[in-house]
């Protein structure tokens, strides 16, 4: 089934432990996005890349990193969690050569970090 | 700075009609998007306007104002299947997406 796929689907962290993300998509699109979502909150961007090999910041990057080694995936790290990055984090893919720029969204990773 | 203002809640009766409205301050234009996001799950795309005007999509309508910086989802003939958060965001001059809180509407029989 074409689309995009996180894991884990839920974690529990002990603060300080390292942790990375994963997404992959198979729908060949140019962009990729990391977001984070918590209650009372939009979405907020942490880190997005455009095309494979580029990386860019978005509103929230502190804490995380992200490699686009290949056009498909798109980890996304946590070098030493905090309690504060508890929160369902959310990778989206886009073809941005589309007019709509729509995004297609993977089903969210639950992280907690105590 | 950049933001996306929409109610925080709203109820309506199954069978019956709802706007969500939305404004935005965005630095520059690219459009405004509409995304649908059941408890628990991802947001998925309804709706983009990028000219002014109202484009229809089956009992989803949305409006579009650039002038006044407002937009708003118009849903027919509501089903309890509708009972979700409605995402509204705006595209910047960067094309980078920024997002309202959301609209959680809740359906009732």
């Amino acid at each position: 089934i074409a689309g995009i796929t996180q894991a884990p689907t839920s974690q529990i962290l002990a603060a300080g432990r390292r942790m990375t993300l994963r997404c992959t998509q198979d729908m060949r699109h140019n962009a990729m996005y990391w977001y984070r979502q918590d209650l009372g909150l939009g979405l907020r961007l942490i880190h997005y890349s455009n095309t494979a090999g580029t990386t860019g910041k978005g509103e929230v990057p502190d804490g995380y990193s992200v490699s686009r080694a290949n056009t498909d995936d798109f980890p996304l790290t946590l070098a030493s969690a905090v309690p504060s990055q508890t929160s369902v984090y959310f990778c989206a893919s886009s073809d941005s050569t589309q007019n709509t720029g729509e995004l297609f969204f993977g089903e969210g990773s639950r992280l907690t970090v105590l | 700075g950049q933001n996306i203002d929409q109610p925080t809640e709203m109820t309506a009766t199954e069978g019956a009609i709802v706007q969500i409205n939305c404004t935005y301050q965005t630095s520059g234009f690219n459009g405004l998007f509409w995304y649908q996001q059941h408890a628990g799950e991802a947001p998925t795309f309804l709706s983009y306007n990028v000219l002014d005007g109202l484009e229809e999509k089956g009992r989803f309508s949305s409006f579009l104002s650039r002038s006044k910086g407002y937009s708003y989802l118009l849903l027919k003939e509501l089903q309890m299947k509708d009972s979700a958060s409605y995402l509204c965001a705006g595209m910047d001059s960067n094309y980078q997406l920024i997002w309202g809180a959301g609209t959680k509407l809740i359906i009732k029989p």
